[in-house]
């Protein structure tokens, strides 16, 4: 079955830091997979996706995702943490030809 | 703004009542597709529609019915609400046939007392 994983429910940076979000991934055949990001009170924005190609995929807001096959891996990462990253993260993966199927989320936090 | 709409933001019933969701995709997406989260049940795929028709069924409980107008906008009816109800309700679209990147709506957040 598809499925997607996210090993921390939360992850703290300070500001200015590196950061990133884990996601490990057990699908059959190619995976799809992406990543979303939840602001509070806020729908659901596409930030980045995997489909096939370069291993690393550049997104929105200067995320990046490494989609590693002999991990099973595909952790979001970004260079430098804003505190406007502050908010939920979800890694999915696609299956069949429709649904999303959705990680728990990985909530971060961003320190001044 | 994804460019997804959805009515109205939040809704307050009782227990044993019925209401509709209303969602309008983005401009020119031909799918429209229903979820649900929950804090015990995070994110869940209930039902997608492709051009009026259903394509796919998820964990939709038989109490919720969904369905797609000629206009594509689309509707999630939930009947007789328990509590277990309460939760947010996202729409989302697609141009296509659900191959790629799903667009999301602000959601409807449901309350059942």
């Amino acid at each position: 079955a598809q499925s997607v994983a996210q090993p921390e429910d939360q992850v703290n940076v300070a500001e200015g830091n590196p950061l990133t979000v884990k996601c490990t991934y057990s699908v059959s055949g190619n995976p799809y997979l992406f990543w979303y990001v939840q602001y509070p009170n806020r729908g659901l924005q596409f930030l980045l996706k995997y489909i096939t190609g370069d291993n690393l995929v550049k997104g929105s807001y200067g995320f990046e995702a490494e989609f590693n096959k002999s991990q099973t891996s595909f952790h979001l990462k970004k260079p430098s943490a804003l505190v406007s990253d502050s908010a939920l993260y979800f890694c999915a993966v696609r299956k069949g030809f429709q649904k999303l199927v959705f990680g728990t989320g990985t909530r971060l936090l961003v320190s001044p | 703004d994804s460019g997804v709409t959805q009515t109205p933001k939040h809704l307050i019933t009782a227990t044993g009542q019925r209401v509709t969701l209303r969602c309008s995709p983005r401009s020119g997406d031909l799918s429209v597709y229903w979820y649900q989260q929950s804090l015990d049940q995070g994110l869940q795929f209930l039902i997608q529609y492709y051009n009026g028709e259903e394509r796919a069924k998820g964990n939709i409980l038989e109490r919720f019915s969904a369905q797609q107008f000629p206009d594509l906008h689309s509707e999630l009816n939930l009947s007789s609400l328990e509590l277990g109800d309460s939760a947010l309700y996202f729409c989302a679209s697609s141009g296509d046939d659900g191959l790629y990147e799903q667009y999301f709506g602000p959601g409807t957040r449901l309350t059942v007392t």
